[in-house]
Order: structure tokens, then C-alpha cells, then sequence
């Protein structure tokens, strides 16, 4: 069955970058994108961003251009998404989903000095 | 503020149905059928009820459906039972990138 395990938890200070990983296994990992969501805390869904993890190619929602970088290792079947130059507002769960089909676990990124 | 609009709230007693709307526009909802609804309990990951706009996963009751009239699409939950109280969101396909609305919080009463 299709499986995505993210990396765990982080506290960041502002300012500082954040890489958050996410391990697909179930399925052949360059067949469909991975894209990346997070959920500030009582807040809703908010898209990030996805990588054809088979070309590389990205497409980021325009609020994060230039802050947010997603890469892959196909090697071993892996996404990562950084984030740059953190804020408080930044503090949410970071979640990757196969075509937004299945979601990872989820990452809780708290931002604070 | 959303890309998709959705109402804060619904509510249903048990056996009840409800219809949840999902409102964004022809660059959304209406140019593509790629409308996914997501449901999310407390603490939980978000799990896909129907994507494509009426095409459910497998293991997701035939209650749940999905439907889309130009700009709006719906999701429809028919016998409701308690375990749907939660909150779902709908996503859409907006050319080179994915826009969600607010959330619904769906109680069941």
C-alpha cells in the first residue's frame, strides 16, 4: 500500500531555513507529482506548492516564490520541501500527498525564538 | 482569504443528508474537473473522499458524492452517521497549481 513517512517534528528561530523530507514507498515514485500543503494551527489547507519528481520540474503558488525550494532523490524515493527565511507565521503542519491521494503523516514546524 | 468559498458550517441529524458547496470560478472549479473533497478529523491527516470531481477511492462509502454545476461543485453526504462529523475541504486544479477553500465544519447532530 501506498506509504508517505515525513520527517520529524522541528523548532526553528526566525530567520533560520527548514527542510522537512518525505519517504514514498508502495508505488513508483516518478509516476505522479508530489505536492506539498500545510495547515497553520485552526486554520485551513493551504497549497504550497508540487515536483514531477520524474523531471524535477515545480510549480510554486505564487505567495512562496522565492522562499520555498522542493527537490527529490529518486534514488531513494524521497521529496523535500525547504522553506527559507522563517517567520511566526510560518508555524503549521507541513504535509506531501501523492497527487493530494494519500497524504504523508504530517510535520509540525513551530517557529519561535 | 480562500480561493474556493465554502460555507463555515453544516449540520445533520443521522440518516439525514447534506450538501456542502464549493464556489470558485472558471479558472477553478468551472475550467477543469479536477475538484477533490477532503475530509479531516482533529489532529488527522486529510483523507480523500472524492476527486475528479465525482470519482471516489476505494474504501470510501458510496455515501459520499460529488457533483459540479459550472463554478460550483458539491459534495453530498446521504445517511449521515457521527463518524462524518468533521471538516472537509474542497481543492481544485487551477492550471499549474491547486487552490482549497476554507473548510466546512460538518456536526452531526
Amino acid at each position: 500500500q501506498v506509504q508517505l513517512v515525513q520527517s520529524g517534528a522541528e523548532v526553528k528561530e526566525p530567520g533560520a531555513s527548514l527542510k522537512v523530507s518525505c519517504k514514498a514507498s508502495g508505488y513508483t515514485f516518478t509516476d505522479y507529482y508530489m505536492h506539498w500543503v500545510r495547515q497553520a494551527p485552526g486554520q485551513g489547507l493551504e497549497w504550497m506548492g508540487r515536483i514531477n519528481p520524474n523531471s524535477g520540474g515545480t510549480n510554486y503558488a505564487q505567495k512562496f516564490q522565492g522562499r520555498v525550494t522542493m527537490t527529490r532523490d529518486t534514488s531513494i524515493s524521497t521529496a523535500y520541501m525547504e522553506l527559507s527565511r522563517l517567520r511566526s507565521d510560518d508555524t503549521a503542519v507541513y504535509y506531501c500527498a501523492r497527487e493530494k491521494l494519500d497524504w504523508g503523516q504530517g510535520t509540525l514546524v513551530t517557529v519561535s525564538s | 482569504q480562500s480561493a474556493l468559498t465554502q460555507p463555515p458550517s453544516a449540520s445533520g441529524s443521522p440518516g439525514q443528508s447534506v450538501t456542502i458547496s464549493c464556489t470558485g470560478t472558471s479558472s477553478d472549479v468551472g475550467g477543469y474537473n479536477y475538484v477533490s473533497w477532503y475530509q479531516q478529523h482533529p489532529g488527522k491527516a486529510p483523507k480523500v473522499m472524492i476527486y475528479e470531481v465525482n470519482k471516489r477511492p476505494s474504501g470510501v462509502p458510496d455515501r459520499f458524492s460529488g457533483s459540479k454545476s459550472g463554478n460550483t461543485a458539491s459534495l453530498t453526504v446521504s445517511g449521515l452517521q457521527a463518524e462524518d462529523e468533521a471538516d472537509y475541504y474542497c481543492s481544485s486544479y487551477a492550471g499549474s497549481k491547486e487552490v482549497f477553500g476554507g473548510g466546512t465544519k460538518l456536526t452531526v447532530l
